[in-house]
């Protein structure tokens, strides 16, 4: 079974523009769930979606913002980039069936870079 | 405030050697805790998961322990391979009905020859 796949894996985008990274999950997985990783700041949740709804959200501003579609791949968009957004961003999947223990499964991250 | 401290930041061990990370959390009310291993430029792995009720899980040479009175938790790896070198991540889910993490700032671990 494949993996969780992230794409692209590299991207580099100047301060005011906007960014959309894309996910597809385990097949059969209909949770994911995004995170932000940064030196600093360590690993820090973004928003999961489930059903193609928004299951819960971070504490992050309102330009990050995600959507899941019907085969259960979802993307995630910055807009107004700023330096700060420089991270690494992983997305993970789960069966998403509500249990605490549901694991999750992470991909391997796209690096973006803002200059 | 939910909060996740690991310790040590940082641990040079030599191959062979056993060494144990520890975690410290506040989250409440607790679900579980869960310790992933993050290999550098890669997405972390799942290496256990303890509810409530648990308070030791193996998974080959990790064995994690916890403490909920305490809320103490403990990732302990046997004969250490320099494929351990990696960030180790204490990540405590809290109890709300929906996916609420607090993830620690992870320990370094790096097995030398």
């Amino acid at each position: 079974k494949a993996g969780v796949t992230q794409t692209p894996r590299y991207l580099i985008k100047t301060r005011g523009q906007q960014v959309t990274l894309s996910c597809s999950p385990i097949s059969g997985h209909r949770s994911v769930s995004w995170y932000q990783q940064t030196p600093g700041q360590g690993l820090q949740f973004l928003f999961e979606y489930f059903s193609e709804t928004q299951r819960n959200k971070g504490n992050f501003p309102g330009r990050f913002s995600g959507r899941q579609f019907s085969n259960s791949r979802s993307e995630m968009n910055v807009s107004t980039l700023e330096l700060g957004d420089s991270a690494l961003y992983l997305c993970a999947s789960s069966l998403g069936a509500g249990e605490s223990t549901d694991t999750q499964y992470f991909g391997p991250g796209t690096r973006l870079t803002v200059l | 405030k939910n909060q996740v401290e690991q310790s040590p930041q940082s641990l040079i061990i030599l191959e062979g050697k056993n060494c144990t990370l520890q975690c410290n959390y506040t989250v409440s009310p607790f679900s579980n805790l869960r310790w992933y291993k993050q290999d550098t430029g890669r997405g972390p792995v799942s290496l256990t998961i303890m509810t409530f009720s648990e308070n030791t899980k193996s998974n080959g040479r990790y064995t994690a322990t916890l403490d909920a009175d305490t809320k103490q938790s403990s990732l302990h790896i046997t004969a250490s391979q320099l494929s351990d070198s990696a960030s180790y991540i204490c990540v405590v889910s809290a109890l709300t009905g929906r996916r609420a993490l607090t993830f620690g700032s992870g320990t370094r671990l790096q097995v030398q020859p």
